[in-house]
């Protein structure tokens, strides 16, 4: 395993429910990082937090929120979402954060989340 | 505009072959490349990294090249096993930009 963890693995919601992707780091890095993978398309990243402060938000709607409580956890808060929403949702987690700088992400397995 | 293209898109080879997976990129100004492997219904795992000075880096059966100058990175798997079947995912990373992913190749080993 990868020392990162999310839940739930499988998530099936409405378009009007209101739910939440947890993801948690047993690394002791300081970067955490929301992406969405989508079927034959480039992981697309979404947030990133740098010591408990986002830094990056790649015109994500705002109908995704992320938490970042401390620097192990890190939440997706999801309400109204769209059939197009429906992806495979991937945590990861890094020493530090840098655009350009090299620090290897750990990512976890995974939510598939399917919007019905 | 920062771009990674790998192909083929899928490859199916029978165990014990070799196979050779392509990644070309436009990102620059570059910094480093790494191959990662995604085993179904998990996240992607790093198998290698590169940087503009290094040519070939081996890891087990897996071996990396780069051509900085055509700006082309391959992955070659030897001996190939069932468990190699997965996607694999080329990452390029430019100074002072973001990662650039590719859409993946989805290799398949059959008995």
């Amino acid at each position: 395993e990868t020392g990162v963890t999310q839940t739930p693995r499988h998530l099936v919601m409405g378009m009007t429910n209101k739910k939440s992707l947890k993801c948690e780091q047993h690394l002791g890095h300081n970067a955490m990082y929301w992406y969405k993978q989508s079927a034959k398309k480039p992981l697309e990243l979404m947030f990133v937090y740098n010591f408990k402060e986002q830094t990056e938000n790649n015109s994500v709607p705002s109908r995704f929120s992320p938490e970042c409580p401390n620097s192990s956890h890190l939440f997706l808060h999801l309400h109204t979402l769209q059939p197009e929403d429906s992806a495979l949702y991937l945590c990861a987690s890094s020493q530090g954060y840098l655009p350009g700088q090299d620090y290897e992400q750990y990512f976890g397995p995974g939510t598939r989340l399917t919007v019905t | 505009k920062n771009q990674v293209e790998q192909s083929p898109q899928s490859l199916i080879i029978l165990e014990g072959k070799n196979c050779t997976l392509q990644c070309n990129y436009t990102v620059s100004p570059f910094s480093n490349l790494r191959w990662y492997k995604q085993d179904t219904g998990r996240g992607p795992v790093s198998l290698t990294i590169m940087t503009f000075s290094e040519n070939t880096k081996s890891n087990g059966r897996y071996t990396a090249t780069l051509d900085a100058d055509t700006k082309q990175s391959s992955l070659h798997i030897t001996a190939s096993q069932l468990s190699d079947s997965a996607s694999y995912i080329c990452v390029v990373s430019a100074i002072q930009e973001k990662l650039t992913f590719g859409t993946g190749t989805r290799l398949t080993i059959i008995p």
